[in-house]
């Protein structure tokens, strides 16, 4: 069946260090991968999409990159800041490749 | 536009008890998912419909839950009889473009 794993928290970092969060997953068929975030007290929402292999998805600095060769989906920001702090989670989902699948999320603390 | 609602956001009840949980998902949205929280984890997929069909219902624990959605909008998701394991956040979440999902507050279920 399929499966996310995520690198495990938590997480903490210095206000402009580099984020790098580890996502891979196995699947059948050709999954979209996707990025969500939680910010304290509120609900999942979704950061960041890929849907084919060498896709790059991007948003508010965010970035992550379809690796098919090694199954990842990690993702990356050059400079995080306190805000940031938050609970990623790392996705898979789509038409031909099962049910969508999570990963159990990543906690990160961004200190000022 | 609107987003995801559900209600209640918080149940408190004992095992053995019966509960039911709403979802309104935002108009026009054809796919509709719930989805189990449990702490420190990702979301695991229950039921997913496509209008009020169902598309994937493979880990939903049939013998004690079930899950409706009349004329293809809102639904329900009902657990009967509630175990202590029930404990968890339950997600709604709908989508337009495949799989790209907008998640509700959620619920928070207390089994005591």
């Amino acid at each position: 069946g399929n499966s996310v794993t995520q690198m495990e928290g938590p997480v903490t970092l210095s206000e402009e260090a580099f984020l790098t969060i580890n996502c891979t997953y196995t699947a059948t068929g050709y999954p979209s991968l996707f990025w969500y975030v939680q910010y304290p007290g509120e609900g999942l929402q979704l950061l960041l999409k890929a849907t084919k292999a060498d896709d790059k998805g991007s948003n508010k600095g965010f970035e992550a990159t379809y690796r098919k060769e090694t199954t990842s989906f990690h993702l990356e920001k050059g400079s995080v800041q306190v805000s940031d702090s938050a609970v990623y989670f790392c996705a898979l989902s789509g038409t031909n490749a099962g049910k969508s699948t999570f990963g159990d999320g990543t906690t990160l603390t961004v200190k000022p | 536009e609107a987003g995801v609602a559900q209600s209640p956001r918080y149940k408190i009840i004992e095992k053995r008890q019966s509960v039911a949980f709403w979802c309104n998902p935002i108009s026009g949205h054809a796919t509709l998912y719930w989805y189990q929280q449990i702490l420190g984890q990702g979301p695991k997929l229950l039921i997913q419909f496509q209008n009020n069909g169902v598309v994937d219902d493979s880990q939903l624990p049939k013998d004690r839950f079930s899950a409706e959605r009349l004329k293809g909008v809102d639904s329900t998701l009902k657990i009967q009889p509630a175990k202590l394991e029930d404990s968890a956040v339950y997600l709604c979440a709908s989508s337009l473009v495949p799989y790209e999902q907008y998640f509700g507050p959620g619920t928070r279920l207390t089994v005591t």
